[in-house]
């Protein structure tokens, strides 16, 4: 079955430190990747995807490539703000699935 | 757009007593899904439904029910709530794209908390 592995955290940061999260998964076919990001008290929002291999998603100074031959699609952000301090997940969709599959969540914490 | 709207957004219950989540979303997504999330854990999926008038088992999905009768809304229901069932219920809505139906990414609710006591 589909299944998503992310680093455990919590990742602890001085501000402007450089940030990277693990994800890799495993599935069949071709999968969208997504990472999402949840802040203190709310819901999840989508931060960015790739629905294809070699794809690079980006958003709010993050980055992520889909890596088909590494089977990853690590998150990294080069200067890190301490608003960036939240839970975030990478999650994979099946080509024709119905559901999306969640790794277990990397808490980051950015110290001032 | 309001996106994915969830009401409650906070609920205290007695242990037995019944109630029920209310999740809508106004973007004609066909997919619809219920989580719930427990301190430091990450999500599980309790219940979804692939259209109208349809619903299945996720994960967790003893002691829930859900009904789909408009393709805007989502309900959940605790019949008979217990001290386990307190937790953080996210609501998402997603759609099929691409020539090879891919699942794209959900939206989420703000959640509604709640606690049994």
């Amino acid at each position: 079955g589909n299944s998503v592995t992310q680093m455990e955290g919590p990742v602890t940061l001085s501000e402007e430190a450089f940030l990277t999260i693990n994800c890799t998964y495993t599935a069949t076919g071709y999968p969208s990747l997504f990472w999402y990001v949840q802040y203190p008290g709310e819901g999840l929002q989508l931060l960015l995807k790739a629905t294809k291999a070699d794809d690079k998603g980006s958003n709010k100074g993050f980055e992520a490539t889909y890596r088909k031959e590494t089977t990853s699609f690590h998150l990294e952000k080069g200067s890190v703000q301490v608003s960036d301090s939240a839970v975030y997940f990478c999650a994979l969709g099946k080509a024709a699935g119905n559901k999306l599959t969640f790794g277990g969540g990397t808490r980051v914490l950015v110290k001032p | 757009n309001a996106g994915v709207t969830q009401t409650p957004k906070f609920r205290v219950l007695k242990t037995g007593q019944s109630m029920t989540l209310l999740c809508a979303q106004d973007m004609n997504h066909e997919y619809m899904y219920w989580y719930r999330q427990d301190p430091g854990m990450g999500l599980r999926l309790i219940h979804y439904s692939v259209g109208e008038g349809t619903t299945a088992k996720g994960e967790v999905p003893d002691g829930y029910n859900v009904s789909r009768l408009k393709k805007q809304n989502f309900l959940l229901g605790l019949e008979s709530a217990a001290p386990s069932q307190t937790s953080v219920y996210f609501c998402a809505s997603s759609y099929l794209a691409g020539a090879l139906g891919q699942l794209r990414e959900q939206f989420f609710g703000p959640g509604t908390r709640l606690t049994v006591l």
